[in-house]
């Protein structure tokens, strides 16, 4: 069974600092994988959807890297702000969606 | 386009009662939606896939007759949690994907927090 690990569970920065959000699967055997972010006691939205035969993708000051064989992704975050404190889950898809346990972010103005 | 709601936002009920939570696609037709569940610091889980018109599919360990789901027509899902008790109380979200789409693209409610007394 596909499991999804993310590091750190949570993490603190000061505004402006660039960041690095985790995301590791065990079973490469993928369609895509996205990065959603959910604010506290929302839904989620989509934040950038990689397809498996893609290396990145990028949208504003987001990019998204995932490397399928080593079973990685990870989630650049360029100048944080405020704004940008939520927690970021990844999932992948194979025959069904696989979440992380996400990680928490706090940008400190 | 594609938005996805949910009512209710939040419900708080007694243990035993029973509890309606709606899912409905706004802007499009969903043959399918997805139910998921999101315990406190964990990741969400799919729960199980409602197929308008014929029976939901569920994930294992998931009891299809606690949670019952109902796909009455192509913009309206509902799952009922049935006798509610305290270890029900979660998030719960619902997904759903456009009629001609493939099932990677979901498009997500806002959520129901559930809990149970």
């Amino acid at each position: 069974k596909q499991e999804v690990t993310q590091i750190p569970a949570a993490l603190s920065v000061p505004e402006g600092e660039n960041l690095v959000l985790n995301c590791s699967f065990t079973d490469s055997a993928i369609y895509n994988l996205q990065w959603f972010r959910q604010d506290p006691g929302k839904g989620l939205t989509s934040l950038l959807l990689i397809q498996s035969s893609q290396r990145e993708q990028t949208s504003g000051r987001l990019n998204a890297s995932l490397d399928k064989s080593s079973g990685r992704s990870t989630l650049y975050i360029a100048a944080s702000q405020p704004g940008d404190s939520a927690t970021y889950l990844c999932a992948v898809y194979g025959n069904q969606f696989y979440f992380g346990t996400g990680t928490s972010l706090t940008v400190i103005p | 386009g594609a938005v996805v709601s949910q009512h209710p936002s939040r419900v708080i009920c007694k243990s035993g009662t029973s509890v309606k939570i709606e899912c409905r696609s706004l802007d499009f037709q969903a043959t399918t939606m997805f139910w998921y569940r999101q315990f406190p610091k964990q990741s969400l889980m799919l729960m199980a896939t409602s197929n308008e018109g014929s029976k939901a599919t569920y994930e294992q360990g998931v009891e299809k007759d606690k949670f019952l789901i109902n796909h009455a027509s192509l913009t309206l899902s509902t799952l009922t949690v049935t006798s509610a008790h305290p270890e029900d109380s979660s998030f719960y979200i619902c997904s759903a994907i456009p009629w001609d789409y493939g099932t990677d693209t979901q498009y997500f409610g806002p959520g129901t927090r559930l809990t149970v007394l």
